[in-house]
């Protein structure tokens, strides 16, 4: 899980497999999001979802919400060398500002 | 499109310097902007919220006279690190909204201060 004071969590996988992340968090939430951090840049936003949604797709993404478990998962299908990254979730509460966990460390192996 | 540009994006100085960093909206009005610190290995640290044409609202423990925030314009925000000095090194990231609060955040690629 990412929020909590436990150090980021880190997945090698081999190009071609699926990568699942996940999200844990502690407050009621309006919506989720994740994001991808490539080294030493910016975030880029790859989906967002709402809290009386259940799961999201957008391309090779797929991520689910719990907020029973106020938990999320992000699975990155049929990776690519390409995918090699930081992926944090994101929640929004009640005055939209975006709390971030520590983060998912992505290697995929060619 | 949603493209942030933030500047300069790496500055080594002197301890005592003051430093500003620009983000900007290159495509769209951002009507909130954001300011965050990252260390390494480490999540983003919200610093502040500016909203156009009015004061930042800072986070608990963040320094308003340390880091002066102006968001004069709605497609520019600065960030001025005041007197710098060597534990101000970090990475900074801006990102920039649009109006509608469900709209994502879209970031600058961020800012590597070093400060001698």
């Amino acid at each position: 899980s990412q929020q909590g004071e436990e150090d980021p969590q880190a997945l090698s996988i081999q190009e071609g497999e699926n990568a699942t992340m996940n999200c844990s968090y502690k407050t009621s939430i309006n919506n989720l999001q994740w994001y991808r951090q490539n080294s030493g840049r910016g975030l880029v936003h790859l989906i967002l979802i709402r809290s009386n949604e259940r799961e999201k797709h957008s391309g090779r993404l797929r991520v689910t919400l719990d907020t029973s478990k106020k938990s999320s998962s992000l699975l990155i299908t049929a990776s690519r060398a390409a995918d090699t990254a930081s992926y944090f979730c994101a929640t929004a509460g009640g005055n939209n500002r975006l709390a971030f966990g520590k983060g998912n460390q992505v290697v995929v192996i060619p | 499109g949603a493209v942030v540009s933030q500047h300069p994006s790496r500055v080594i100085c002197k301890s005592g310097t003051s430093v500003k960093i620009e983000c900007r909206s290159l495509d769209f009005q951002a009507t909130t902007m954001f300011w965050y610190r990252q260390f390494p290995k480490k999540s983003l640290m919200l610093m502040a919220t500016s909203n156009e044409g009015s004061k930042a609202t800072y986070e608990q423990g963040v320094e308003k006279d340390k880091f002066l925030i102006n968001h004069a314009s709605l497609t520019l925000s600065t960030l001025t690190v005041t007197s710098a000095h060597p534990e101000d090194s970090s990475f900074y990231i801006c990102s920039a909204r649009s109006s509608g609060s469900i709209q994502p955040q879209h970031f600058g690629d961020g800012t590597r201060l070093s400060i001698l």
